[in-house]
C-alpha cells in the first residue's frame, strides 16, 4: 500500500508560482506519479506524470506553465505551476501507480490551493 | 478540447441496477478506468483495464466498452453507493490521459 502526503502553501497570489510536495511511501524503477486537481465543485484535471527514470508528461492545456520533478532519493516528487490565477483554485491530489501507467490506484489526501491577492 | 461526456446525475433504487456512460471517441487503443469519488475524499478506482476490479471493490461493480462508450454498471445498488463517478481514458499512443465530466450517483 502506497501512501502520499502533499504539503504546499495553501494560498497563493496571482501570477505567482504554485509550489507543491508529495511525500510517497514507496519509489523505484516502475513508479509513476502525477498531479490531478479538482477545482470546488467540478470535475478532475491531470497535470502532468513523473517517471521514477526522469521522464515527464504533461497535459498540453497546462504544458507551459507546469514543471514537475521528482527527487527518488527522498521519495518526493514535485510541481511548480507558474502564473496562476483564480482558476487554478482547486484541490490537487498527488496519485501514484507501480507498473502499468494507465490508471491511477493511490491517491494522497489532496491539498486545497487558492488564488487570490 | 477533447472530453468523455457523462451524464450529469443517475438515480436509483436500493437493489436496482446502476449504468453510466462514458461517451468518447473509439476506445479500441485505449484503456478505461473509473473511479468513485465520496464528498470530501479522494477518488478512489474502482474499475482498470475496461473491466477489471481492484482487489477490495465488491464485484457488483462491473465495466464494459461498446465501440465508442464505456459503461459502469453498479448491480444490486446500497446506499454507500452514493457517489460521483469519473471515467478516465489513457491513449498509449499520445501517453495522455482524459477524464470524463463526472455522474453522481443518488440512490433513491
Amino acid at each position: 500500500q502506497v501512501q502520499l502526503q502533499g504539503s504546499g502553501p495553501r494560498l497563493v497570489k496571482p501570477s505567482q508560482t504554485l509550489s507543491l510536495t508529495c511525500n510517497v511511501s514507496m519509489s523505484g524503477g516502475r513508479y509513476h506519479w502525477s498531479w490531478i486537481r479538482q477545482p470546488a465543485g467540478k470535475g478532475l484535471e491531470w497535470i502532468g506524470r513523473f517517471h521514477a527514470s526522469g521522464d515527464t508528461n504533461l497535459n498540453p492545456s497546462l504544458k507551459s506553465r507546469v514543471t514537475m520533478f521528482g527527487d527518488t532519493s527522498k521519495n518526493q516528487f514535485f510541481l511548480n505551476l507558474r502564473s496562476v490565477t483564480a482558476a487554478d483554485t482547486a484541490v490537487y491530489y498527488c496519485v501514484s501507480r507501480n507498473g502499468d501507467p494507465s490508471f491511477f490506484d493511490f491517491w494522497g489526501q489532496g491539498i486545497l490551493v487558492t488564488v487570490s491577492s | 478540447s477533447y472530453v468523455l461526456t457523462q451524464p450529469p446525475s443517475v438515480s436509483v433504487a436500493p437493489g436496482k441496477t446502476a449504468m453510466i456512460t462514458c461517451g468518447g471517441t473509439n476506445f479500441g487503443t485505449k484503456s478505461v478506468s473509473w473511479y468513485q469519488q465520496k464528498p470530501g475524499q479522494a477518488p478512489v478506482l474502482v474499475i482498470y483495464f475496461d473491466s477489471d476490479r481492484p482487489s477490495g471493490i465488491p464485484d457488483r461493480f462491473s465495466g464494459s466498452i461498446s465501440g465508442t462508450t464505456a459503461t459502469l454498471t453498479i448491480s444490486r445498488v446500497e446506499a454507500g453507493d452514493e457517489a460521483d463517478y469519473y471515467c478516465q481514458e489513457w491513449n498509449s499512443d499520445t501517453d495522455l490521459y482524459v477524464f470524463g465530466t463526472g455522474t453522481t450517483v443518488t440512490v433513491l
